[in-house]
């Protein structure tokens, strides 16, 4: 079966560590973004990339970066400079990069937690 | 700025009845409007979508509406049952390669 997958669904992160949230997907899809979830807030967008060898940032791309060398891969760094990085992680993907007139496919997403 | 509000409160609906969520947006002109449907600890799960110049949208015991007069989308589920029980989301976007933007969700319990 097509889809997401998200790995791994739990991670804790020490003070100062960097670490990498894997999303890979089989749909055959141009566009890939990250979201991040918080309680009580919208699914916020931390990057996108529409092709591949192309990401742009999103709305809180502070602290995070990416790379998009593969079609079916898109990892997402949270580096140290991300200050409050406890959330759950959503990787999600659409046929091409062309907003809201298609449907976002997602993952089931990477909760981190601070050590 | 642009705003989505869905209610943030939960929602409690006896089995069998109408389930009636609702989206409201300011400052923005979507294109498209789309929900999604999100259990604890999993990825929202795509719905429906519909488009501006689209009224109403069915699908099975699911009905959406668009209102660009009032900024509002109503989310219907008809004969509503437990397994209904999650979140619903409401997301907007302008078309082209704009990025979508998504409300908190509303809690909808259906009780039994």
């Amino acid at each position: 079966d097509g889809g997401i997958t998200q790995s791994p669904k739990y991670l804790f992160r020490k003070e100062g560590q960097n670490v990498t949230l894997s999303c890979e997907q089989n749909l055959n899809h141009d566009a890939m973004y990250w979201y991040r979830q918080d309680p009580g807030q919208g699914l916020r967008l931390i990057y996108y990339s529409q092709i591949v060898n192309d990401f742009q940032k999103g709305d809180i791309a502070e602290g995070y970066s990416v790379s998009r060398e593969k079609k079916e891969s898109f990892p997402l760094t949270v580096t140290s400079a991300q200050k409050n990085p406890t959330a759950f992680y959503l990787c999600a993907s659409s046929i091409s990069g062309q907003g809201a007139n298609q449907p976002q496919h997602f993952g089931d997403g990477t909760r981190l937690s601070i050590l | 700025s642009q705003k989505i509000e869905q209610n943030s409160e939960a929602l409690n609906i006896q089995e069998g009845k109408t389930a009636t969520l609702t989206c409201n947006y300011t400052n923005y002109s979507p294109a498209y409007l789309q929900w999604y449907r999100q259990d604890p600890g999993r990825g929202p799960v795509f719905l429906l979508l519909i488009r501006e110049n689209e009224k109403e949208k069915r699908k099975e015991r699911l009905k959406v509406t668009f209102d660009t007069t009032l900024k509002q989308s109503l989310f219907h589920i008809t004969a509503s049952q437990p397994a209904d029980s999650a979140t619903y989301l409401c997301a907007l976007g302008a078309g082209g390669y704009q990025k979508v933007t998504f409300g908190t969700g509303t809690k909808l319990q259906v009780i039994p």
